[in-house]
């Protein structure tokens, strides 16, 4: 069974507007871990945001927020006010176990175009 | 602050050579290290991970094999590639700073084409 889903293959946004990009995870641990990545056509996977499942709050990092919400067991990322540079693959991935796991899992990821 | 390294940034081998790509760690001591694949237009793939100097774990069968002979040094090899060893290949690190925050952060890739 897939560990992360994300049902978007691509999506489309006009600049400066907000984007949401959905994520589904599934464990039965109770502590995991969330990250959001960008990787730009240059290759570089670029770390984004976390989530713990202990926080209660959404995270929160410039124009990225992570819509957490635990009893769904989804992760979305929304960027607001999109820019070109926005323009990439960006991949949810998981973390499971305590603090010696190891197994980091990554969704199939979803393209991203910001449109001028 | 951190910095990765990873080199060569591009690579074509023909079947049956050889391959040996190295990826160090700059700005921190005992990283976790991991080493994954990303075939073109998918997902990323872990092929091997270590939490120490010569501790490899392996994720994925395959001719493909990892060495850590530094603490910040890892080191992806094959005897002999493959065409299905073609891909982009990602260096990672992570330090495990409490329950569940170890961020892994990566290197900028090596494209390797195997003919």
């Amino acid at each position: 069974a897939q560990k992360i889903t994300q049902t978007q293959p691509g999506m489309f946004v006009q600049e400066k507007e907000a984007v949401t990009l959905d994520c589904t995870y599934d464990t039965s641990d109770q502590s995991y871990g969330l990250f959001w990545y960008k990787q730009p056509s240059s290759g570089e996977m670029i770390f984004l945001i976390y989530q713990g499942s202990y926080d209660e709050q959404n995270a929160t990092e410039g124009r990225y927020s992570l819509n957490f919400q635990k009893a769904r067991k989804s992760a979305n990322l929304v960027i607001s006010a999109s820019q070109l540079g926005d323009s990439a693959m960006y991949f949810c991935a998981m973390r499971e176990g305590g603090n010696y796991g190891q197994n980091f899992v990554f969704g199939p990821g979803t393209r991203l175009s910001v449109l001028p | 602050s951190q910095t990765i390294h990873q080199w060569p940034a591009t690579l074509v081998q023909p079947v049956g050579s050889p391959l040996s790509l190295e990826c160090t760690v700059e700005g921190t001591s005992n990283p976790n290290l991991y080493w994954y694949r990303q075939a073109a237009g998918r997902g990323l793939q872990l092929l091997f991970y270590s939490v120490g100097i010569g501790q490899i774990s392996s994720e994925v069968p395959q001719n493909l094999s990892a060495s850590r002979p530094q603490d910040r040094q890892f080191i992806l090899s094959s005897k002999k590639l493959l065409l299905s060893d073609s891909g982009f290949y990602l260096c990672a690190w992570s330090v495990a700073l409490g329950m569940g925050t170890d961020t892994q952060y990566f290197g900028p890739g090596t494209r390797l084409t195997v003919l």
